[in-house]
This record gives structure tokens, C-alpha cells and sequence, in this order.
């Protein structure tokens, strides 16, 4: 069984489309993540999701938007795609044990989905 | 803000040798986590190993170990008895209790001859 899984592993589209990518995790995880790894391999992080409220937004276009329907699922949605867009993205997983964002608690390991790559022509 | 260096772009080693990857990083906070994630080719990210910053011992699994210097902000990865299989991309990652988010370096390309 695949713990964390997203679909599409493998996405293009043209520039000004808009495009969804999925996340699932059967870990039994409270938080799940995106990450973007752009051409050069570096990785950062854009969104988090603690028990489907949101915890981190970093400097992201308002064009990414991400939803979490429940605990075990968080998608990103893209609308208006760019060519910067093209990168890998990663879904993660963790738990956290404690309150998100107390700075109290334990944080377990972050565990990853295979990536999707897409690329924006 | 948190920053992670790897200053090893590339390395290279020997089938069955001993080869060890740097990581430094900055950060005020006391209590975080560090890790070492591995890519390959298909790029798939894989935990190799985690250590927790309040733990003086240093973490190992199997071949791969860490040495930890909390005072000088330094977290290498050794790994031993060095296998074609461990080519990949090694990412060092900081994360503390508060922001719960992973910070990455720049990553370091190891090259495994037979």
C-alpha cells in the first residue's frame, strides 16, 4: 500500500490553463504539506495543513490554492498556469503530537508522495 | 530565518568506501529536528535519517550515520561500506517545533564507481 499517493505523476498543459494535483495519505497523518523542487533540485515548502486548517502559506501566488476536504487528503489547485510553474510537486505527511503551532508537542517525520511534475508549455 | 548549506555540489566515491556529506545551518531556536532525505533518479524523496537537537547521540541507521556538533551548527552524513544503490541526491533538512516546516539545502549529487 502506498502511503502517500498524487495524481498525476506526470502533468502538461498550456500556458493559462487550470489544473488540480491530489494528495492521499493512509498513514493516519494530521498534517500534510507541498513542497515545490523548481529545475535546480532545491526544494521549498508552500502550504501546510494541520487537521484541514491551514498553518503555513509562504510567499505563493494567490493562483495556487489549496484545499483540504479532510485529514487523509489535501489538493493544490492552480489556476492561470504559468511557465515559472513548471517544478516537481511534492505532497508530505506528518504527525504531530501536540497542538500545531504552539510550539509544544512532538513532530514526527515528514513522509513523501512520489512528486508530480508538471510542466506549463 | 532558518537557512541549511550543503557546500558539496558533487561528490564521488568508491564502491565499499566511506564517503561523508556536509550540512551547516543557522537558527535561534533551541529545539528542532534535522534530517537527511535521499533522491534518486526517480526522484522519490526517502528518509534516511533524522536526529533531534536536544539528543547528544548521534543518530545511525545500518551504514548511514550522523555527527552532530549542536555548537557548531553542523550536521554531516556519513555513510559506510558505500553501495551503487546509494547514488542519489542528498538533501539535508531543518525543521523546529514551531513553523513544523521543512527547510532544505541545496543538495549534494553522490557518485558511487563500482
Amino acid at each position: 500500500d502506498t502511503a502517500v499517493s498524487q495524481t498525476p505523476k506526470y502533468l502538461v498543459t498550456q500556458m493559462g490553463n487550470d489544473k488540480s494535483i491530489k494528495c492521499e495519505q493512509n498513514l493516519g497523518h494530521d498534517t500534510m504539506y507541498w513542497y515545490k523542487q523548481d529545475s535546480k533540485k532545491f526544494l521549498k515548502i508552500m502550504f501546510s495543513y494541520n487537521n484541514k486548517e491551514l498553518i503555513i502559506n509562504e510567499t505563493v501566488p494567490n493562483r495556487f490554492s489549496p484545499k483540504s476536504p479532510d485529514k487523509a487528503h489535501l489538493n493544490l489547485h492552480i489556476n492561470s498556469l504559468e511557465l515559472g510553474d513548471s517544478a516537481v510537486y511534492f505532497c508530505a505527511s506528518s504527525q504531530i503530537l501536540g497542538q500545531a503551532g504552539s510550539g509544544r508537542g512532538t513532530t514526527d517525520t515528514q513522509y513523501f508522495g512520489p512528486g508530480t511534475r508538471l510542466t506549463v508549455l | 530565518a532558518q537557512t541549511v548549506t550543503q557546500s558539496q555540489p558533487e561528490m564521488s566515491v568508491q564502491e565499499a568506501e566511506t564517503v561523508t556529506l556536509s550540512c551547516t545551518y543557522d537558527t535561534s531556536e533551541s529545539d528542532y529536528y534535522l534530517f537527511w532525505y535521499k533522491q534518486p533518479p526517480s526522484r522519490q524523496m526517502i528518509l534516511v535519517i533524522r536526529q533531534e537537537a536536544y539528543k547528544q547521540q548521534n543518530a545511525t541507521e545500518n551504514r548511514f550515520s550522523v555527527n552532530f556538533q549542536k555548537a557548531a551548527k553542523s550536521f554531516s552524513l556519513k555513510i559506510s561500506d558505500s553501495q551503487l544503490g546509494d547514488a542519489a541526491m542528498y538533501f539535508c533538512a531543518y525543521m523546529d517545533t514551531g513553523r513544523r516546516a521543512l527547510t532544505f539545502g541545496s543538495g549534494t549529487r553522490l557518485q558511487v564507481q563500482p
